[in-house]
């Protein structure tokens, strides 16, 4: 099975920031990540899929990059409603597991 | 618009079953998978399995292959999950969601607003 390893764990930033998370597989997936947002209490949102390609109405201040086993998520200019927890996903090969998440806080 | 709803929540015993269910609408049922996942407290997303809406075959992780069942009504347009001999570690929110193919990428683009089954004695 692929294992995705996120950091940081937790991060604590500021409206209007630039934030970086990065994310690693265990093994070679090409471009088969996937970025997810998710609050409390509401289910998990795509914001990037296939490492790079932004899902429709997700704001442009949100970016992925990365390819093989090493990707990242960034977000330009932090704005109130970011903070949440992301998830890496790969849809390589099943197991489609996800990465441990990242609190992004205040 | 497309939308999944899941059933609502369900408190189990040890050793009991569960069946969650997902309806769907707002698309062509046939035409996409849905998978499974679960989130236990303060734990990550775990992916628990698909199943093909339109022809039922089913991949499973082994994690969940002996206890875990999913099947599809196309007459309703609803998938089930059904996890049995629950224990306290099944304590979970279960979501289902939609598995969108593209070229070069594959995701989940629509969730389920997730069944929380917790397993108490």
């Amino acid at each position: 099975d692929i294992q995705m390893t996120q950091s940081p764990s937790s991060l604590s930033a500021s409206v209007g920031d630039r934030v970086t998370i990065t994310c690693r597989a265990s093994q070679y997936i090409s471009t088969y990540l996937n970025w997810y947002q998710e609050k409390p209490g509401t289910a998990p949102r795509v914001l990037i899929y296939a490492a790079s390609t932004l899902q429709s109405g997700v704001p442009s201040r949100f970016s992925g990059s990365g390819s093989g086993t090493d990707f990242t998520l960034t977000i330009s200019s932090l704005q109130r409603e970011d903070f949440a927890t992301y998830y890496c996903q790969q849809s390589y090969s099943p197991p489609y597991s996800f990465g441990q998440g990242t609190k992004l806080e205040i | 618009q497309v939308q999944l709803v899941q059933s609502g929540a369900e408190v189990k015993k040890p050793g009991a079953s569960v069946q969650l269910s997902c309806k769907a609408s707002g698309y062509s049922f046939s035409d996409f998978h849905i998978h499974w996942v679960r989130q236990a407290p303060g734990q990550r997303l775990e992916w628990m399995g698909m199943i093909n809406a339109r022809f039922g075959d089913s991949t499973y992780s082994q994690k969940f292959q002996d206890r875990v069942t999913m099947t599809t009504d196309t007459s309703t347009n609803t998938v089930y999950m059904e996890l049995s001999n629950l224990r306290s570690e099944d304590t979970a929110v279960y979501y289902c969601a939609r598995f969108r193919i593209v070229t070069g990428g594959r995701f989940f683009d629509y969730w389920g607003q997730g069944t929380l089954v917790p397993v108490s004695s």
